[in-house]
């Protein structure tokens, strides 16, 4: 009964470096979602993506971030040269596809809290 | 696009006491209100749903309403318990693909024993 798994649960990074923040959906979905969460503020979406499609990305940085979900393996957020505004917690969320069932429900994982020193 | 508020930020309520939580949003087209709870340290949890075609849902403890014409929705947790105690966001979207969740800004509710 796994829930929506996120990896690393922390990490740390200095100014400059790569982030790669990675999700694994539940079992049977096949749609995945990034939210960023500011501290003290709720959540933003950043993406929506399918496997091997990018559906929507209307919330991402327009620079140095990416976001995939290949065929096999986890979803997988980039960040290239983090800045300390990057520090904040990200959110994984996934649901059935329309064939698999209820597509409005999001399940979320235990997040990512990434730290830019 | 979509913009929800959330009141009030904070609310301390006795043990054994209502809580209510409301919600506004912008959009008449969002038709899909789920409520989140997020405890320290972890990631939401969705507790209650409503869709735009009921007025009112009710889980055990828990209810969530909803007026499509003044286009706010709340949450109402009866009897509450210490454990209840954590940040609750109210988030809101629209069909056909429910996509993008646009969430409030969350209201952190301790219940004191």
């Amino acid at each position: 009964n796994a829930g929506v798994m996120q990896n690393p649960r922390h990490l740390v990074r200095r100014r400059g470096q790569e982030a790669r923040l990675r999700c694994s959906p539940m079992k049977g979905h096949s749609h995945v979602y990034w939210y960023r969460q500011l501290p003290e503020e709720g959540l933003k979406f950043m993406v929506y993506l399918q496997k091997e499609n990018i559906i929507d990305e209307s919330g991402m940085p327009k620079e140095r971030f990416s976001a995939e979900f290949p065929k096999e393996g986890p979803s997988i957020l980039r960040i290239q040269q983090v800045v300390r505004g990057d520090s904040a917690a990200y959110f994984c969320a996934s649901s059935p596809g329309l064939t698999s069932g209820r597509t409005d429900t999001q399940y979320f994982g235990p997040g990512t809290r990434l730290t830019v020193l | 696009g979509e913009n929800v508020e959330q009141h009030p930020s904070t609310l301390s309520v006795q043990e054994g006491d209502s809580a209510v939580i409301k919600c506004t949003y912008s959009d008449s087209a969002s038709n899909y209100f789920p409520w989140y709870k997020q405890e320290l340290g972890k990631g939401p949890q969705l507790i209650i749903d409503i869709r735009s075609n009921v007025g009112e849902k009710k889980d055990q403890r828990i209810a969530v309403t909803l007026n499509k014409t003044a286009k706010h929705f709340s949450l109402h947790i009866t009897e509450t318990q210490p454990e209840d105690s954590a940040v609750y966001f109210c988030a809101a979207s629209k069909g056909p693909n429910f996509n993008k969740f646009y969430f409030g800004s969350g209201t952190k509710l301790n219940v004191k024993p």
